[in-house]
């Protein structure tokens, strides 16, 4: 069974700039969930999606955005991007999103603004 | 709003010997599950063990085990018999039980950077 993918790998971009960021779960899961990762702060949950629905949602502003397909793969934007949002993104796939679902992570992708 | 603390941002030990990463978490559920993550350097994140809050028993992986201490809130992963490819980040991860309202959310602690030596 193919595992979780994310694209693109690496990714850089100027500050004001916009991006996409896509996440493919593993065949059957419904729940994807996107995390943030940066030295300063750690992991940090930004949202999850289950069935095309956001379901849950961190603490992060409004520029953060994402939404899910009908096939579960998921995209999360960013806009207007800040150089504090250089960060490592991380998507994780499991079929229900539960606590007592695995989750299973991607290798993510490295978002550098410049 | 719970919090997920790891003390020791990095760790060292010999080949072959034991290693003991703490973990402390701060909840006022009673429900809920918690995980440990291995990250390998550039590699993915992947899940090493997890323990139900309402079993007593301590879980265990292979070389892997957990001491958790549901009253002191704490939840230490142990390394037996550590191996060179055990050399990672290790995070420490909290998931409430809460129906509907908290899927897909996990909370972590900031990490322990693991080296296992030759």
């Amino acid at each position: 069974k193919a595992g979780v993918t994310q694209t693109p790998r690496y990714l850089i971009k100027t500050r004001g700039q916009q991006v996409t960021l896509s996440c493919s779960p593993i065949s059957g899961h419904r729940s994807v969930s996107w995390y943030q990762q940066t030295p300063g702060q750690g992991l940090q949950f930004l949202f999850e999606y289950f069935s095309e629905t956001q379901r849950n949602k961190g603490n992060f502003p409004g520029r953060f955005s994402g939404r899910q397909f009908s096939n579960s793969r998921s995209e999360m934007n960013v806009s207007t991007l800040e150089l504090g949002d250089s960060a490592l993104y991380l998507c994780a796939s499991s079929f229900l999103g539960t606590e007592s679902d695995e989750q299973y992570f991607g290798p993510g992708t490295r978002l550098t603004v410049t | 709003a719970q919090t997920v603390t790891q003390s020791q941002p990095e760790m060292s030990v010999q080949e072959a010997e034991t290693v003991t990463l703490s973990c402390t978490y701060d909840t006022s559920e009673n429900n809920y599950y918690l995980f440990w993550y291995k990250q390998p350097p550039s590699r993915q994140m992947i899940l090493v063990i997890r323990q139900e809050a309402y079993k007593q028993q301590n879980a265990t992986e292979n070389r892997f085990s957990v001491n958790f201490q549901k009253a002191a809130k704490s939840f230490s992963l142990k390394i037996s018999d550590s191996q060179l490819g055990d050399t990672a980040m290790y995070f420490c991860a909290f998931m409430k039980h809460d129906g509907s309202s908290n899927t897909g959310k996990l909370i972590f602690g900031q990490g322990t950077t693991l080296q296992v030596k030759p």
